[in-house]
């Protein structure tokens, strides 16, 4: 069945780097476009990043614009979200969320991981 | 950015009630328009897109409506698992905006 696994997340001081991954399987993952989407503990949806089927077009919140990269790698079915200059306000669940239609870059989410905890702080 | 306001923020209802929630966008969104149901510690769930159709295994207790700006999700007989926080979200621009959710709570 369509999975997505993230991993990566962990506790991070302020101005550091982290790398998150999300691990696809069970559907074809050159074919879609897939999301990074945050929630800070209690709080509602953000979304953050995102990059097109074949990985040339790429998308930003304004409040990671310049800190964050989103990137794919279809070889290996896994999404990445290189995270630079970490601040507290990053702190979040960052979930991974395949779009629903094929050859898309904006659409639904129809599949999401479990998600991954960054805490960002001293 | 379009910004999507959804009322109320909480709702508190028993099993069995019939319950519509709103979204309203800061400009047209067409009929580009979805519903998510997040369970606690649980990843959102597709329920409903472009504004009226459901997502693959969501209960027809689950219907949505509306285009433009002003949009519903309702609950035609709520079941003790439909208690949980819905989100919409809208697909007709970037930045890909969230509403802030209502809380759909057990009286």
């Amino acid at each position: 069945q369509v999975q997505l696994v993230e991993s990566g997340g962990g506790v991070v001081q302020p101005g550091r780097s982290l790398r998150l991954s999300c691990a696809a399987s069970g559907f074809t993952f050159s074919d879609y476009g897939i999301h990074w989407v945050r929630q800070a503990p209690g709080k509602g949806l953000e979304w953050v990043a995102a990059v097109s089927y074949d990985g040339i077009n790429k998308y930003y919140a304004d409040s990671v614009k310049g800190r964050f990269t989103i990137s794919r790698d279809n070889s290996e079915n896994t999404l990445y979200l290189q995270m630079n200059s970490l601040r507290a306000e990053d702190t979040a669940v960052y979930y991974c969320g395949k779009i629903q239609i094929v050859g898309a870059a904006r659409n639904y989410f129809d599949c999401w991981g479990q998600g991954t905890l960054v805490t960002v702080s001293s | 950015e379009i910004v999507l306001t959804q009322s109320p923020a909480t709702l508190s209802l028993s099993p069995g009630e019939r319950t519509t929630l709103s979204c309203r966008a800061s400009q047209s969104v067409r009929y580009y328009l979805a519903w998510y149901q997040q369970r606690p510690g649980q990843a959102p769930r597709l329920l409903i897109y472009d504004a009226s159709n459901r997502a693959t295994g969501i209960p027809a207790r689950f219907s949505g409506s509306g285009s433009g700006t002003d949009f519903t999700l309702t609950i035609s007989s709520l079941e003790p698992e439909d208690f949980a926080v819905y989100y919409c979200q809208q697909r007709s621009d970037w930045p890909i905006t969230f509403g802030q959710g209502t809380r759909l709570e057990i009286k």
